[in-house]
Order: C-alpha cells, then sequence, then structure tokens
C-alpha cells in the first residue's frame, strides 16, 4: 500500500521568504505527483503537478521530482501571506487511479 | 464551467441512523472519489468509481457504501451512522488519465451525536 508522507508538519516563515515543502512515496512505479492547497474551510485546489524526473517552474513555484530518491517538493519563492493554507502532496501508483494524499504541511506566512 | 457540487454542506445525525451524501458534476468526468479528511490525518480515500456501477474500495472502505447509476452523480451511504464517522466529507473527479488533476466539492460537515 502507498505510504506517503510529508515534512515538516507545519512551518512558519515571513512575508517574502522562500518555502520548501518536502513529500515522501514509497511506491517507485508512481506516476503523478502533485501538490493540492487547502484555504481554511475550502476545498482542496490542484497547484501543479509533474510526471518526470527533474523540476517544472510555474511562477513562483517550482517543484522537484527525484524518483529514485522517492522524494518531490515545492518550492515557494517570495512566500504571501496569501500563501497561507494546509498543503497536500499526492502521488498516484501504478494503475494510475487511486490517489494517495500526505497529512499536509500547515503553512503560515507572517506579514 | 467546471464544478463538483457536495449535498449538504452541513449535516447532524444521530448515532445508527443512516446518511447520504451526494456528489455531482459537470465534465463528464469518468472517475470519481469519495475521501474524508480528519485534522492531522490528511484526506484518506474512502472509494473509487471507474465509471458507472464500476467502483473499488480505497483504503478505508469500512462502515460505507456507494452507488453510482450515472456518470455525473455519485453518492456515498452510510449504512447506521457511527460517531467515529464525524469528519469533512470531500468528493473528487478526474479526466480518465494517469496524469489528470482531481477536482474537488466543497466538502460536507457530518456529525454523527
Amino acid at each position: 500500500q502507498q505510504k506517503v508522507q510529508q515534512s515538516p508538519e507545519s512551518l512558519i516563515v515571513p512575508e517574502g521568504a522562500m518555502t520548501s515543502l518536502n513529500c515522501t512515496f514509497s511506491d517507485s512505479a508512481s506516476q503523478y505527483f502533485a501538490w493540492y492547497r487547502q484555504h481554511s474551510g475550502k476545498a482542496p485546489k490542484a497547484l501543479m503537478s509533474i510526471f518526470s524526473n527533474g523540476e517544472k517552474e510555474e511562477g513562483r513555484f517550482t517543484i522537484h521530482l527525484n524518483k529514485a530518491s522517492l522524494h518531490f517538493s515545492l518550492h515557494i519563492r517570495d512566500s504571501q501571506p496569501s500563501d497561507s493554507a494546509l498543503y497536500l502532496c499526492a502521488v498516484s501508483g501504478t494503475g494510475g487511479y487511486k490517489v494517495v494524499f500526505g497529512s499536509g504541511t500547515r503553512l503560515l506566512v507572517s506579514p | 464551467d467546471m464544478k463538483v457540487t457536495q449535498m449538504p454542506r452541513y449535516l447532524i445525525k444521530r448515532m445508527g441512523e443512516n446518511v447520504l451524501l451526494e456528489c455531482g458534476q459537470d465534465m463528464s468526468h469518468e472517475t470519481m472519489y469519495w475521501y474524508r479528511q480528519d485534522p492531522g490525518l490528511g484526506l484518506q480515500l474512502i472509494y473509487i468509481s471507474y465509471d458507472v456501477d464500476s467502483n473499488s474500495e480505497g483504503d478505508i472502505p469500512k462502515g460505507y457504501r456507494v452507488s453510482r447509476k450515472k456518470r455525473e452523480h455519485f453518492s456515498l451511504i452510510l449504512d447506521s451512522a457511527k460517531t467515529n464517522q464525524t469528519s469533512v466529507y470531500f468528493c473528487a473527479s478526474r479526466r480518465t488519465g494517469r496524469q489528470n488533476t482531481l477536482y474537488f466539492g466543497a466538502g460536507t460537515r457530518l456529525s454523527v451525536l
């Protein structure tokens, strides 16, 4: 059974700082790696995803994937108070249908 | 407009009562999901539906069953609800394809007293 773990559990950063969030998974055959963001009381919403080893950048957000290390990460440049939310990483296994989420990292960006 | 709609948004039930949570989507997505979210546990997968009448257990199916008779509609049923089923339930849909995004509904907050 796929195991997905996130670190840290919570994080406080000052406005303008770089934020780094981590996710490890157990199935080396996983095919879908994504970050979702959930503001308080709202639905999770997809932020960005990656499918092959390497790096992908979209605006202030960068995602890194290293399948050999069973690790991927999200980096937020110039963090803003509006980035304060619960960040969930998601991974799907060989079949592709079952999407498993980590327990989340709660980010607070202080003005 | 891509939308996943969950009803009701809030529900209070007594232990032993039956519960029906409903989810609809307007994107003709084949795959739909039910998750529950508890503090510190992220999203836990209850059931997956690949299409009409084609459902599969997720990681925590015990105490739940599902029904999908139309592609746009996916129901979660709790027969004789238990207090430990108090949670926030999210439905999601996804176009078939291993790399596609999940779209979530706003959630149903269920309290079982």
